[in-house]
C-alpha cells in the first residue's frame, strides 16, 4: 500500500525558514517523480515544486523560485522541501504527492500546515 | 506557463442530475489533463487522467473528454458523495504542473 506522510509544518515568523518532510512507502521511491502542492486556507491547489524520477531535475513555481529547495534522500525514502524567506502568502497546507508520468498525481499525503505570521 | 481556467466557480445541482464542469487551457496541452476531487479536510483524489481515462476505482458515472485547450468533466447522475470541489490540472510539461481554480459542486 502506497503511503505518504508529511511532517514539519509549524508556525513561523515572516522571513523565517522551515523544512518539510514526506516519508514514502509502498513503492520504489528512488525511481518516482514527486511533487509538493500547497493549498492556502479556503483557496485552490497550487503546484509548488517537482522532482524528476531519476533525480536529475528539479522544478519550481515562480512564486517560490529562489526561496524553496526540493530534495530527497533515497536511503530514507524521504522527500524534503526547504523553505526560506517565508512570507505570509506561503501560509498553506502543504501536500506531497507521487507523480505518475503522463497520468498525474496518483497518491497524496494528508498534508502539513505551515503558518507564517508574527 | 500554461494557465488553466475552470468554469463555473460554483455549480448547484440536485442529486441524480447531471453535472458538467469545464476547463480551458491557455495553450494546447494535448490530452495531458487530469481531474481531481477534493472533499473538506481531505487530500485531493485523482479521478481522470489523459483527459478521459478513469483512475483505478473511479465509478463509471465520472467521465472526461476534450483535447487541446478545451476539457470537460461530466458526472452523469450526482450521488451525495460527489458534492465536492473539482480541479483540472495539466501535466503536459511534467514535472511542472498547473491547476485550475476549481469548481465547487453543491447541493441545489
Amino acid at each position: 500500500e502506497v503511503q505518504l506522510v508529511e511532517s514539519g509544518g509549524a508556525l513561523v515568523q515572516p522571513g523565517g525558514s522551515l523544512r518539510l518532510s514526506c516519508t514514502a512507502s509502498g513503492f520504489t521511491f528512488g525511481d518516482s517523480a514527486m511533487s509538493w502542492v500547497r493549498q492556502a486556507p479556503g483557496k485552490g491547489l497550487e503546484w509548488v515544486s517537482g522532482f524528476s524520477g531519476n533525480g536529475d531535475y528539479t522544478y519550481y513555481a515562480d512564486s517560490v523560485t529562489g526561496r524553496f529547495t526540493i530534495s530527497r534522500d533515497t536511503s530514507k525514502n524521504t522527500l524534503y522541501l526547504q523553505m526560506n524567506s517565508l512570507r505570509g502568502e506561503d501560509t498553506a497546507v502543504y501536500f506531497c504527492a507521487k507523480l505518475q508520468p503522463w497520468v498525474g498525481l496518483d497518491y497524496w499525503g494528508q498534508g502539513t500546515l505551515v503558518t507564517v505570521s508574527s | 506557463e500554461t494557465v488553466m481556467t475552470q468554469s463555473p466557480a460554483t455549480l448547484s445541482v440536485s442529486p441524480g442530475e447531471r453535472a458538467t464542469l469545464s476547463c480551458r487551457a491557455s495553450q494546447s496541452v494535448s490530452s495531458n489533463v487530469a481531474w481531481y476531487q477534493q472533499k473538506p479536510g481531505q487530500a485531493p483524489r485523482l479521478l481522470i487522467y489523459g483527459a478521459s481515462t478513469r483512475a483505478t476505482g473511479i465509478p463509471a458515472r465520472f467521465s472526461g473528454s476534450g483535447s487541446g485547450t478545451e476539457f470537460t468533466l461530466t458526472i452523469s447522475s450526482l450521488q451525495s458523495e460527489d458534492f465536492a470541489v473539482y480541479y483540472c490540472q495539466q501535466y503536459n510539461n511534467w514535472p511542472s504542473l498547473t491547476f485550475g481554480g476549481g469548481t465547487k459542486v453543491e447541493i441545489k
